[in-house]
């Protein structure tokens, strides 16, 4: 099946720092979300972005199909940006897979 | 409305119990999900319905047994769990499949 990489795993800034978060996967996908799971365990969507660039205020996200890579750009990161961040991909209908999470913690 | 609903939020029930889980989405979509997230790991797909048919069984014991009675609403309901069984259960809603997911808040299961 297909396979999902992060990185960083961790990542620990100081408030105001930018930092990228990058998801690799091994195969064609037709769908790629970012989500931000809170520390209740919400999972709220950031991006639907199969390919392309797009942007949500400070975040935004590029996606490269055919390289088979997705960043996720945090600007002036704040506090309540702590949690981990997961990329999740669709492999044309037969699953949809997680890749195991950047935990990131923004020190105030 | 762009929410997903999940009932209870928590829930401890012993081995020998039979309890279920809800979930609720009123934005016409036609996919809904199953997953199960154990402590600092991501989620892993259990079950799909898509157009209230089951579509996909990632090979989930039966003492888990998923229900979708209409477009809205998925059950879980659960029998003989283990206590290897506790997590968070969550619950996901999409247009179609493939298409953006939306997930519930979750319910936190633990079973002693």
């Amino acid at each position: 099946g297909i396979q999902v990489e992060q990185s960083p795993p961790d990542l620990i800034l100081q408030e105001g720092a930018n930092s990228t978060l990058r998801c690799n996967f091994s195969d064609s996908v037709n769908n790629l979300q970012w989500f931000h799971q809170n520390p209740w365990g919400q999972l709220i969507n950031l991006f639907y972005i199969p390919s392309g660039t797009k942007q949500n205020g400070r975040l935004s996200a590029t996606t490269v199909a055919t390289e088979r890579y997705s960043l996720l750009y945090i600007s002036s990161s704040q506090t309540t940006d702590s949690g981990v961040y997961f990329c999740a991909v669709d492999n044309y209908g037969q699953n949809f897979v997680f890749g195991p999470g950047t935990r990131l913690s923004v020190l105030p | 409305d762009t929410e997903v609903t999940q009932t209870p939020k928590h829930l401890v029930m012993g081995m020998t119990n039979k309890k279920s889980l809800k979930c609720e989405q009123h934005m016409g979509h036609r996919a809904m999900y199953w997953y199960k997230q154990k402590a600092k790991k991501p989620p892993e797909l259990m079950f799909v319905y898509s157009y209230e048919k089951l579509s996909i069984n990632e090979s989930v014991p039966s003492r888990f047994s998923p229900e979708c009675p209409n477009s809205s609403l998925l059950n879980l309901h659960l029998h003989a769990l283990q206590p290897e069984d506790s997590a968070l259960y969550l619950c996901a809603s999409s247009r179609s499949r493939p298409n953006e997911q939306f997930f519930g808040p979750g319910t936190r299961l633990t079973v002693l």
